[in-house]
């Protein structure tokens, strides 16, 4: 089955110190897409990043950043200078090929940023 | 855009009633997806649509699930007859084209089958 592991169900943070996110995938195709999603307590599901999977660089987004490992098939969430509204459950997910509509969501990361 | 509208918010029904879950997507958006989030499986995907046409049920757990898409503005997940192992958040997202354009989640309905 081709699927996305997230290894870490829960972690606590310090406020303004970093987090990374680990995350790590099966997949046979060559080109597909990768995301990290953000559910904090009020349940909306939201957007963080996108990595296409032919592209080398590391995408960003303020303090959001993503090392991809695409031959290691790793795909972890870099969040600087954490803030106490990171608080959220983190989906990483990618999909089944580029081409594909559908989106395969690992389990989740429960982040806690604490005061 | 008020973004993607789902409801109810809670569902609270007994065993073998049917439950009727609604989601009106964002304006414009041709793509309608469904999903299911439960502390043992995760956020599962169940059903797809593109313009209105199911694309992709087979997240479907069971024929007592079915969902429909009558307009580019309304879909509905009937669950007929409910089970309590149906209890879980369902999610409806939609998006303009297909992956890798953003999916935009509505808020969810919490259904608990007593």
């Amino acid at each position: 089955a081709q699927t996305v592991t997230q290894s870490q169900p829960e972690m606590s943070v310090q406020e303004a110190e970093t987090v990374t996110l680990s995350c790590t995938y099966d997949t046979s195709e060559n080109n597909y897409y990768l995301f990290w999603y953000k559910q904090p307590p009020s349940r909306q599901m939201i957007l963080v990043i996108r990595q296409e999977a032919y592209k080398q660089q590391n995408a960003t987004e303020n303090r959001f950043s993503v090392n991809f490992q695409k031959a290691a098939k790793s795909f972890s969430l870099k969040i600087s200078d954490s803030q106490l509204g990171d608080t959220a459950m983190y989906f990483c997910a990618r999909t089944q090929a580029f081409r594909d509509d559908k989106i395969i969501f690992g389990k989740g990361t429960r982040l806690h940023i604490l005061p | 855009d008020a973004g993607v509208i789902q409801s109810p918010r809670h569902e609270v029904t007994e065993m073998g009633q049917e439950v009727t879950l609604r989601c009106k997507p964002i304006s414009g958006h041709d793509y309608l997806f469904w999903y299911r989030q439960t502390m043992m499986r995760g956020l599962e995907l169940l059903i797809y649509f593109n313009n209105n046409v199911p694309i992709d049920d087979s997240g479907m757990p069971e024929d007592r699930f079915s969902a429909k898409m009558p307009n580019a503005s309304f879909s509905t997940l009937k669950i007929q007859p409910s089970e309590p192992r149906d209890s879980a958040v369902y999610f409806c997202a939609s998006s303009l084209t297909s992956v890798p354009n953003e999916q935009f989640f509505g808020p969810g309905t919490r259904l608990t089958v007593l």
